[in-house]
């Protein structure tokens, strides 16, 4: 069965830095979304992506916070200058339209540790 | 600001017994609900879904209630098996256009052999 890839697995990054955080979406899907589990707490949308733009993003997704589809496959997280509370899981989801029975597909995710 | 709330952190429960996990929402525009399963390190899996239209939709082991007058839902998994020992997310939409969901808690489901 196709899967949504994530990588790297773990990333530990030091306050300040800046940093990437890739996902290979299933191939004929077309709505792309990051969502986050900071530990011990729910699971919280971040951001929502559709032909080539935004179409719906959280307060939590601030300035620092960018998403972009490079290519054809990769959809990508960045965030500019992490914070400590930036630690959390992020998981990437995608689907292959946003109609109902149609759920999102989520990676194993991305642990982002901030010191 | 806990739209959808999971009361119980945790659940154990005896192979082949009835596993029932709830979830409470509050905001009267979600229209579709979803269960998801996590195992550690991996991430979320599609579970079962019900529209707010049903009061029940079912698939195989696992069936969904929905009360909307109670705002409440449940997932009843029977007979429950080791292999469903997880955190089940309970997850809401209220159809706007991106499918954003709003996600519970979670309970970790323990199933003792």
């Amino acid at each position: 069965e196709p899967e949504v890839t994530q990588t790297p697995s773990h990333q530990v990054t030091q306050m300040g830095q800046e940093v990437i955080l890739r996902c290979v979406p299933i191939s004929n899907h077309l709505y792309f979304y990051w969502y986050r589990q900071i530990l011990g707490q729910k699971v919280e949308f971040l951001v929502s992506f559709y032909n080539n733009e935004i179409s719906e993003k959280s307060e939590i997704f601030d300035d620092q916070f960018s998403v972009e589809r490079p290519d054809g496959s990769n959809f990508t997280l960045k965030i500019r200058s992490t914070k400590l509370e930036d630690s959390a899981m992020y998981f990437c989801a995608s689907t292959e339209d946003r109609g109902r029975r149609s759920p999102l597909h989520f990676g194993n995710g991305t642990r982002l540790t901030v010191t | 600001d806990q739209q959808v709330k999971q009361n119980s952190p945790s659940l154990s429960v005896q192979e082949g017994r009835i596993s029932i996990l709830n979830c409470d929402y509050t905001n009267s525009m979600f229209d579709y609900f979803l269960w998801y399963k996590k195992y550690p390190a991996e991430g979320p899996t599609f579970l079962i879904s019900i529209s707010s239209i049903k009061d029940k939709n079912e698939d195989g082991r696992f069936t969904v209630f929905l009360n909307k007058s109670a705002k409440h839902l449940s997932l009843h998994i029977v007979p429950s098996q080791p292999g469903d020992s997880a955190v089940y997310f309970c997850a809401a939409s209220d159809g706007g256009a991106t499918n954003k969901l709003i996600f519970g808690t979670g309970t970790l489901l323990a199933v003792q052999p």
